[in-house]
């Protein structure tokens, strides 16, 4: 099994829907837990970053952690062309970076 | 907002020679870090570097990678002899403590 699972889409939705995209994670270790975004051709930007379990909201952006079903979620709201890219989340227990494959998000106009 | 900055862009070399990839880290950061992704594959941990030395790296970070902090604002990357398998993005990343990373838009190196 893989510690980070990680469907990697493509996920297409029409423009305004709400985006779900999910991880789930197998080390209760982990403490850390961040989604990145990233355009083609680009370096991985940080969106959201969570410690602990429970809801974080960031304007369109709201991250989800349950640590007893060791299941991460990134919400996006309104959806715009704009946020068409491939979204990775990732998690931290010491000093390295565990990847999921990240999703290849499609937003149509 | 501060950054994380590459040099350069993109990198071309023949196999077997030696390139060096530069990262500025963001300046309060004490932790820092390379990444690389081969196209359309995951992103993956390559080392970490911490108070002046290697505190984590991969299996893929074998002989042939080394990382230098040589002053107070460089973390280079030198790969001492290129094979084809080592074209990719690589990307450098730094953190403070306890915080996510932020990474550099990443240098793209081919190998030929």
């Amino acid at each position: 099994q893989k510690e980070v699972e990680q469907d990697p889409g493509p996920l297409s939705v029409p423009e305004g829907a709400i985006v779900s995209l999910n991880c789930t994670y197998s080390n209760s270790a982990f403490q850390y837990f961040m989604w990145y975004r990233q355009y083609s051709r680009k370096g991985p930007e940080l969106l959201m970053y969570t410690y602990s379990s429970g809801n974080k909201e960031d304007g369109r952006f709201t991250a989800q952690v349950d640590k007893s079903s060791k299941y991460i979620s990134l919400f996006i709201r309104d959806s715009q062309p704009s946020d068409s890219a491939t979204y990775l989340c990732a998690m931290m227990g010491n000093y390295q970076l565990i990847w999921g494959a990240g999703t290849k998000l499609i937003i149509k106009p | 907002e501060p950054e994380v900055t590459q040099t350069p862009s993109h990198q071309v070399t023949q196999m077997g020679q030696e390139v060096i990839l530069r990262c500025v880290p963001i300046s309060n950061h004490l932790y820092f870090y390379w990444y690389r992704q081969i196209l359309g594959q995951k992103v993956e941990f390559l080392v970490s570097f911490y108070n002046n030395e290697i505190s984590e790296k991969s299996e893929i970070f074998d002989d042939q990678f080394s990382v230098e902090r040589p002053d107070g604002s460089n973390f280079t990357l030198k790969i001492r002899s290129t094979k084809l398998e080592d074209s990719a993005m690589y990307f450098c990343a730094s953190s403070g403590e306890g915080q996510p990373l932020h990474f550099g838009n990443g240098t793209r190196l081919t190998v030929t």
